[in-house]
């Protein structure tokens, strides 16, 4: 059965740097979202992508972050100076249409130091 | 803006027990209601998607309902097994098109 892919599993940053988070949405899927979870708390949504653009963004998607679909098969998180508060559980998700469900990767843990 | 709240935060039950989770949310234009499960340290595996028009959806021993005008949707486990064990999280997907999660109930199916 297809599955998001994400990698890497686990990525430990210095404060300051950049960091990229990769995924693969399943292949004939069209919505593509990036989420994450910090430790102990809710799963947020951080930002949608649809026809290689930024189709909805939370208070929290600020200009350190941004997603690029860079081919056919990758779809990115970039946060360009990582805090100590980026520190979570960073989900991607995929769908294959506009009112179906989700799927998600199981997910990059980041730890800013 | 939309609110999920879950109840209760933690429940341990016996195994062979039929269980209830129950979710409610605030604001009641929403186009789905999606339920997972989360293992610890893991992903989230998706468990049954209920459409704004449905009032159930049922997967093996999971049965979903939504009862949209009351802002509530439960999730009925029967027979529960050890292997239950894990957070069960509700999400809604409201007009701002994006999914609102719950913080989830700890389930503890003890053998």
């Amino acid at each position: 059965e297809p599955e998001v892919t994400q990698t890497p599993s686990h990525q430990v940053t210095q404060m300051g740097q950049e960091v990229i988070l990769r995924c693969v949405p399943i292949s004939n899927h069209l919505y593509f979202y990036w989420y994450r979870q910090i430790l102990g708390q809710k799963v947020e949504f951080l930002v949608s992508f649809y026809n290689n653009e930024i189709s909805e963004k939370s208070e929290i998607f600020d200009d350190q972050f941004s997603v690029e679909r860079p081919d056919g098969s990758n779809f990115t998180l970039k946060i360009r100076s990582t805090k100590l508060e980026d520190s979570a559980m960073y989900f991607c998700a995929s769908k294959r249409d506009f009112n179906v469900e989700q799927y998600f990767g199981p997910g990059t843990r980041l730890t800013v130091t | 803006k939309q609110e999920v709240t879950q109840i209760p935060a933690a429940l341990s039950v016996p195994e062979g027990e039929n269980l209830v989770l129950n979710c409610s949310f605030t604001d009641s234009a929403i186009y789905n209601l999606q339920w997972f499960r989360q293992d610890p340290g893991k992903g989230l595996t998706s468990l049954l998607l209920i459409q704004s028009s449905q009032r159930e959806q049922t997967s093996g021993r999971l049965n979903a309902s939504l009862d949209k005008s009351s802002g509530r949707s439960t999730l009925y486990i029967a027979a529960s097994q050890p292997g239950d064990s894990a957070t069960y999280l509700c999400a809604v997907r409201d007009s701002a098109r994006q999914l609102t999660f719950g913080s989830g109930t700890q389930l503890t199916v003890l053998p």
